[in-house]
């Protein structure tokens, strides 16, 4: 079965600081994926998507993303943070076309 | 920006009333889709329409009614709630729907609380 996992529920880092958030799928096929950042009181908005190709992906906002097959690994990563980046960030697998699994989440906390 | 408009941002109503939500998107989009989202929690799918007819509804309650009224509309109908119902309810458009690199686009949300 299809599953996409987060396994940082929460991260907390230092503005100026490296970023890296894990997301982990299990999926037979060629997977397509997505990262979706949620800020607070917001609706969701896509940040970058893999589909095939060059596997390092570049998004909106500084973000990047890099496939990984032989991990089954799609990590968001930012150089530097900013303290506007705190939000929800979900991991996403798109699947066949009609089927879209959600990861659970990471909260991200930025300290001055 | 996103293009998928929701309206209302929030809404309050008592377990009596009857409401609606509304979702409008003007990308040509031909899917869309109804999501709720408890906080801290990921969205879950509750309706998707494909050319403008109902092609999933994930055992929602009946007192959740969707309507389609043309390919750029999308409503919610809301009747009888319950407290538990209080959420942020998402609509969504994607391009197609069943076509391999579907994406996804969210609206803002519709706040709800039930009374």
């Amino acid at each position: 079965a299809q599953s996409v996992t987060q396994p940082d529920i929460h991260i907390t880092v230092s503005e100026g600081a490296s970023l890296e958030l894990r997301c982990n799928y299990s999926y037979g096929a060629t997977p397509y994926l997505f990262w979706y950042v949620q800020s607070p009181g917001q609706g969701l908005q896509l940040l970058l998507k893999y589909f095939s190709g060059d596997t390092l992906v570049q998004g909106i906002k500084g973000f990047e993303a890099e496939f990984k097959r032989s991990q089954s690994s799609f990590n968001l990563r930012k150089p530097s943070v900013h303290w506007s980046d705190a939000a929800e960030y979900f991991c996403a697998v798109g699947a066949n076309g009609n089927q879209f699994y959600f990861g659970t989440g990471t909260s991200l906390t930025v300290i001055p | 920006d996103t293009e998928v408009t929701q309206t209302p941002k929030h809404l309050v109503m008592g377990m009596t009333n009857k409401k609606s939500l509304k979702c409008e998107q003007h990308m040509g989009h031909r899917a869309m889709y109804w999501y709720k989202q408890k906080a801290k929690k990921p969205p879950e799918l509750m309706f998707v329409y494909s050319y403008e007819k109902l092609s999933i509804n994930e055992s929602v309650p009946s007192r959740f009614s969707p309507e389609c009224p043309n390919s750029s509309l999308l409503n919610l109908h809301l009747h009888a709630l319950q407290p538990e119902d209080s959420a942020l309810y998402l609509c969504a458009s994607s391009q197609d729907w069943g076509q391999i690199g579907n994406t996804i686009y969210f609206g803002e949300g519709s706040w709800l609380t039930v009374v």
